[in-house]
């Protein structure tokens, strides 16, 4: 069946630098979704991206969509304390199918 | 926005006990609702499909007399844990597909059998 990798598993970084977390697909997406899930919450949805190539900002949070249309990358610039949380990607194969998630990203900063 | 409303947020219960747990999409229509099973520190697994007016679809290795389903009307979606186990503890959460096709999800149940 699909399956949807996810890494790094964990990340620390001090407060100010960048993150990324990388995702990628067994099989070709038609659409990939990213949700962030603060410790102790539900996950929360942040983005879809649906074309391939497809780049997507919201503020200091990058998001990519591969050519390919089997991975993607959520990039985070100048990171801080309240982005702390696991950030999951999840892929779908057509639009009423379940999302698979990746194993998420639990991102920690250092003040 | 899409809300959806996962009623209640905790459960301690004895072993034996059967739980039941509510999702209900407040300002949409859900025909397609899902439920998922999320151990600490790891990623949501897919339990089930709950379809309204049909039976649910159940993911591979889950019991689905154990696990049961009702998907009554547009906004509401049961899960109910039978005869529960230590074994069963877990954060269960629900989430409703919205017309864009993402997931809006409620904000899940901690269930904690003694």
């Amino acid at each position: 069946g699909q399956q949807v990798m996810q890494i790094p598993q964990y990340q620390h970084v001090q407060e100010g630098e960048d993150f990324t977390t990388y995702c990628n697909s067994s099989t070709t997406l038609s659409n990939i979704q990213w949700y962030k899930q603060r410790p102790g919450g539900h996950p929360v949805f942040l983005i879809q991206l649906v074309k391939s190539g497809e780049v997507k900002k919201q503020k200091r949070l990058t998001f990519q969509f591969g050519e390919a249309k089997k991975n993607s990358s959520l990039h985070i610039t100048a990171t801080q304390t309240t982005d702390v949380g696991t950030y999951f990607c999840a892929g779908s194969n057509s639009g009423n199918t379940p999302l698979v998630f990746g194993k998420g990203t639990r991102l920690s900063v250092i003040a | 926005g899409a809300v959806v409303s996962q009623h209640p947020s905790r459960v301690i219960c004895k072993s034996g006990t059967s739980v039941k747990i509510e999702c209900r999409s407040l300002d949409f229509q859900a025909t397609t609702m899902f439920w998922y099973r999320q151990f600490p520190k790891q990623s949501l697994m897919l339990m089930a499909t709950s379809n309204e007016g049909s039976k649910a679809t159940y993911e591979q290795g889950v019991e689905k007399d154990k696990f049961l389903i009702n998907h009554a009307s547009l906004t509401l979606s049961t899960l109910t844990v039978t005869s529960a186990h230590p074994e069963d503890s877990s954060f269960y959460i629900c989430s409703a597909l919205g017309q864009g096709a993402e997931e809006h999800f409620g904000d899940g149940t901690r269930l904690s059998i003694l």
